[in-house]
């Protein structure tokens, strides 16, 4: 059975670098048929697209978030992560990590929470 | 980037009754579209997508329809476990994938 798990910091000071790491279980990261990647919503509002990578390295990012994403991906530890820097309080949000078949997030981690305040 | 809106805000139907959320694109996005349900303190479960397929173990009460730029999810006989709110998602043309903003289907 498909799982993904977010870890990382749940408090991150405004300017430094978030980052957060999803473990995949039950599935391959290196399964030649997904994407893996990251969704992010703030506290009651909607949901926004962070970006995805395929298990070769190949990346996608949203372009309002470019500037300050970086995903990258460890098949060896069948994990992938997020990193995005300069945050602000506009920044905290639950973030889902999520495999996608093309652009569809078919599985969804649990989410965690991550605010941004000094 | 195409931006999708999702009428009404809010949808208030009751029980057993059948409840019609709309979605549009401000662009076509021809049938790659998604719908997801999301329950407070869950991740969205993915319930529809390429505008009317449904996903794995969804039940039949759900179906999705429109092509182009209008879509409609159909709850067909509202059980108390649909109270939800439901997002559409294209995938037509990414990046970005985009989202609507989501309606809340509430007890009425």
């Amino acid at each position: 059975q498909l799982q993904l798990q977010e870890s990382g910091p749940g408090l991150v000071k405004p300017s430094e670098t978030l980052s957060l790491t999803c473990t995949v279980s039950g599935d391959s990261i290196s399964s030649s048929t997904y994407f893996w990647g990251w969704i992010r919503q703030p506290p009651g509002k909607g949901l926004e697209w962070i970006g995805s990578i395929y298990y070769s390295g190949t990346t996608y990012y949203n372009p309002s978030l470019r500037s300050r994403v970086t995903i990258s991906v460890d098949t060896s530890k069948n994990q992938f992560s997020l990193k995005l820097s300069s945050v602000t309080a506009a920044d905290t949000a639950f973030y889902y990590c999520a495999r996608h078949r093309m652009a569809i997030p078919d599985y969804w981690g649990q989410g965690t929470l991550v605010t941004v305040s000094s | 980037e195409i931006v999708m809106t999702q009428s009404p805000a809010t949808l208030s139907v009751s029980p057993g009754e059948r409840a019609a959320l709309s979605c549009r694109a401000s662009q076509s996005v021809s049938s790659n579209l998604a719908w997801y349900q999301q329950k407070p303190g869950q991740a969205p479960r993915l319930l529809i997508y390429g505008a009317s397929t449904r996903a794995t173990g969804i039940p039949a009460r759900f179906s999705g329809s429109g092509s182009g730029t209008e879509f409609t999810l159909t709850i067909s006989s509202l059980q108390s476990e649909d109270f939800a709110v439901y997002y559409c998602q294209q995938y037509n043309n990414w990046p970005p994938i985009t989202f609507g903003q989501g309606t809340r289907l509430e007890i009425k």
